[in-house]
């Protein structure tokens, strides 16, 4: 199985930051990676998909890059809004592995 | 507007079954890929199993694999996931998820509760 690797687990920032969360797999996956928002006692929200394709209706702050293993989701500047947990997803070879999580809290 | 409702959790004891069920409205439910996917309460995600769009391949996380069963019925727009042999790991909230590379509607999940 694929694992991903999210970090950092955590992290707390203030609105207009720029906040950078980074997912490596432990394998190759091509550009197959997704991105994910959750917020609490809500589903997932598709954020990025094919590691750089954003999903309709995401605000353009946020972006994706990366392939093969390294991969980054960047917020350029944090809004009130954007304070969730953050997921990764390979869906190169099943089981389709989620990273463990970035939790972005208020500073 | 795509909406995907899931249905059949509760409490149950170790070793015992449930079926969770998911209804699809919104979408041609017969041409997408079909997915379960996990929480444990206060946990991560995890993907469980996902359904080709005629049925014909199947795949499971290997924790499930033997135990869960996962089925679609396209002339009711449904998807299933039969699940046997539980256990206390298995509690989680459980969600239907449209897609396979793109997983981009997702339920708001049913919680599956294993416990004595």
């Amino acid at each position: 199985d694929i694992q991903m690797t999210q970090s950092p687990s955590s992290l707390s920032a203030s609105v207009g930051d720029r906040v950078i969360i980074t997912c490596r797999a432990s394998q190759s996956i091509s550009s197959y990676l997704n991105w994910y928002q959750q917020k609490p006692g809500k589903a997932p929200k598709l954020l990025i998909y094919a590691a750089s394709s954003l999903q309709s209706g995401v605000p353009s702050r946020f972006s994706g890059r990366g392939s093969v293993t390294d991969f980054t989701l960047t917020i350029s500047s944090l809004q009130p809004e954007d304070f969730a947990t953050y997921y990764c997803q390979q869906t190169y070879s099943t089981p389709l592995t989620f990273g463990g999580g970035t939790k972005v809290e208020i500073k | 507007e795509v909406q995907l409702v899931e249905s059949g959790g509760g409490l149950v004891q170790p070793g015992g079954s449930l079926r969770l069920s998911c209804e699809a409205s919104g979408f041609t439910f017969s041409t997408y890929w079909m997915t379960w996917v996990r929480q444990a309460p206060g946990k991560g995600l995890e993907w469980v199993a996902n359904i080709k769009q005629d049925g014909s391949e199947k795949n499971y996380v290997d924790s499930v694999k033997g135990r869960f069963t996962i089925s679609r019925d396209n002339a009711k727009n449904s998807l299933y996931l039969q699940m046997n042999s539980l256990r206390p790991e298995d509690t989680a909230v459980y969600s239907c998820v449209r897609g396979r590379g793109i997983p981009d509607s997702w339920g708001q999940g049913t919680l599956v509760t294993v416990s004595s």
